[in-house]
């Protein structure tokens, strides 16, 4: 099994819609984070959680929810999608000493 | 604010070396990491340097960190057409206890 799973793959959703990505971790660690991958731009953090208790926001959270259900799950929500939100999104784990990432998720919305 | 720079395309013809360079802000990072995205995959990491080392060798890889003008290189010894990626430079920069990545450099190998 993956250390890091995320679901759905591929989504294609309406402008308005509210959209779940969903992020489970095996191995115990504390730190997730939810990055962005746009063309041309790299990775840009979204939101990251240090525990349960801990959520905070990255540098481009507006629009984006998440919620930790458990140590292991990392939830990211978009209330209500725009098409400027398509891009694929990165779950990623703290080792200690570098991130573990998920298959990413490819969200397109039309 | 934390900034890394790498150039967006590199190009060479399988056999050849590759070099992958990189510039950084934070002169406090503690590691720097290159991690490769396969068409379609997620973020591997490949490998990673403390930042009291100046180089570090695994394999085809080398790694060269010149901490005085904050430049990291990522040198692929003997390219094969399956190392055609993007490399992410990254550092351990971030105020949030997060990774700066630059925009990743897309390499290209040739037969």
């Amino acid at each position: 099994d993956a250390d890091v799973t995320q679901t759905p793959r591929n989504r294609i959703t309406k402008t308005g819609k509210r959209i779940m990505l969903e992020c489970s971790q095996t191995k115990g660690h504390d730190r997730m984070y939810w990055y962005r991958q746009d063309p041309g731009l790299g990775l840009r953090l979204i939101y990251y959680s240090f525990d349960v208790k801990d959520i905070n926001k990255g540098e481009i959270s507006d629009g984006y929810s998440v919620s930790r259900q458990a140590q292991a799950k990392f939830s990211l929500s978009l209330e209500s999608a725009i098409p400027n939100q398509t891009a694929l999104y990165f779950c990623a784990t703290w080792t200690g000493s570098g991130y573990t990432f998920g298959s990413g998720t490819r969200l397109t919305v039309v | 604010g934390e900034d890394v720079e790498q150039s967006l395309f590199l190009s060479v013809r399988e056999g050849d070396s590759s070099v992958i360079n990189c510039t950084y802000t934070d002169s406090s990072s503690t590691y720097l990491y290159w991690y490769k995205q396969e068409p379609g995959a997620g973020l591997q990491l490949l490998t990673y340097i403390f930042s009291n080392m100046d180089m570090k060798q695994d394999q085809r890889l080398t790694v060269l960190l010149n901490k005085k003008d904050k430049h990291l290189s990522l040198r692929i010894a003997d390219t094969q057409t399956g190392d055609s990626a993007i490399y992410f430079c990254a550092e351990t920069g971030g105020s949030q206890g997060n990774l700066i990545f630059g925009k990743g450099t897309k390499l290209s190998v040739k037969p």
